[in-house]
């Protein structure tokens, strides 16, 4: 079992749409979650952190699940810019600063 | 300010020979970080330094790879007798406090 897990996709939905990902991870004693945004040959960029109580910046929320270890990002009123890839990243453990990045959600939005 | 920066941008060997890829990390930051990424793929962890700690090399896939990081600041990643699955993106960050990583442009190897 792959240490972080995440659909592939690619999901195409249109503009406006609510669109959710969702990520599982292995190591209970994980300590920190993130989503990163991969746009197409780029290098990756903090979306968001990921807190035990759920957060919102915008059109996305970010919710954490520790009992069945996962983590969900939704975007809602999808933008043709957000078409990317989106990438769930866990911090090991406490006393590490090892991260571990799922092979990424691949989203597209369609006008 | 400057962010990561990374050298060269690309690079194309010949199978068997040495590389070496530099990153610099954004001034200040303590902990950077070695991942590749390949076609489709997502990032493989690789090496990261934090502060004067020994480096964690766990995710180093062979003993070809190794890397330095001089003085708290640039780091060099070497291939020795690199082969064609080493081919990849070979992205570096750095960090200030193990929450944000910022990623330099990387570097694309294509051994052949």
């Amino acid at each position: 079992r792959k240490e972080v897990e995440q659909d592939p996709g690619p999901f195409n939905v249109p503009e406006g749409a609510t669109v959710a990902f969702n990520c599982t991870y292995s190591n209970s004693a994980s300590q920190s979650f993130f989503w990163y945004r991969q746009d197409c040959r780029k290098e990756p960029k903090l979306l968001m952190s990921v807190y035990s109580s759920g957060n919102e910046d915008g059109r996305f929320t970010a919710q954490l699940n520790r009992a069945s270890q996962y983590i969900s990002l939704l975007i809602r009123d999808s933008k043709l810019s957000d078409s990317a890839t989106y990438l769930c990243v866990v911090r090991e453990a406490s006393g590490t600063y090892k991260y571990i990045f799922g092979t990424g959600t691949r989203l597209k939005v369609l006008a | 300010g400057a962010g990561v920066s990374q050298s060269p941008s690309n690079k194309v060997t010949e199978k068997g020979k040495d590389v070496e890829l530099r990153c610099d990390p954004i001034s200040g930051h303590t902990a950077l970080y070695w991942y590749r990424q390949s076609l489709g793929q997502g990032l493989e962890f690789l090496i990261y330094f934090q502060g004067n700690s020994a480096p964690d090399k766990s995710g180093l896939p062979s003993d070809r790879f190794s890397a330095e990081r001089t003085g708290g600041s640039v780091s060099t990643l070497t291939i020795q007798r690199t082969q064609q699955e080493d081919s990849a993106v070979y992205l570096c960050a750095s960090s200030q406090n193990a929450y944000e990583q910022y990623f330099g442009p990387g570097t694309r190897l294509t051994v052949t």
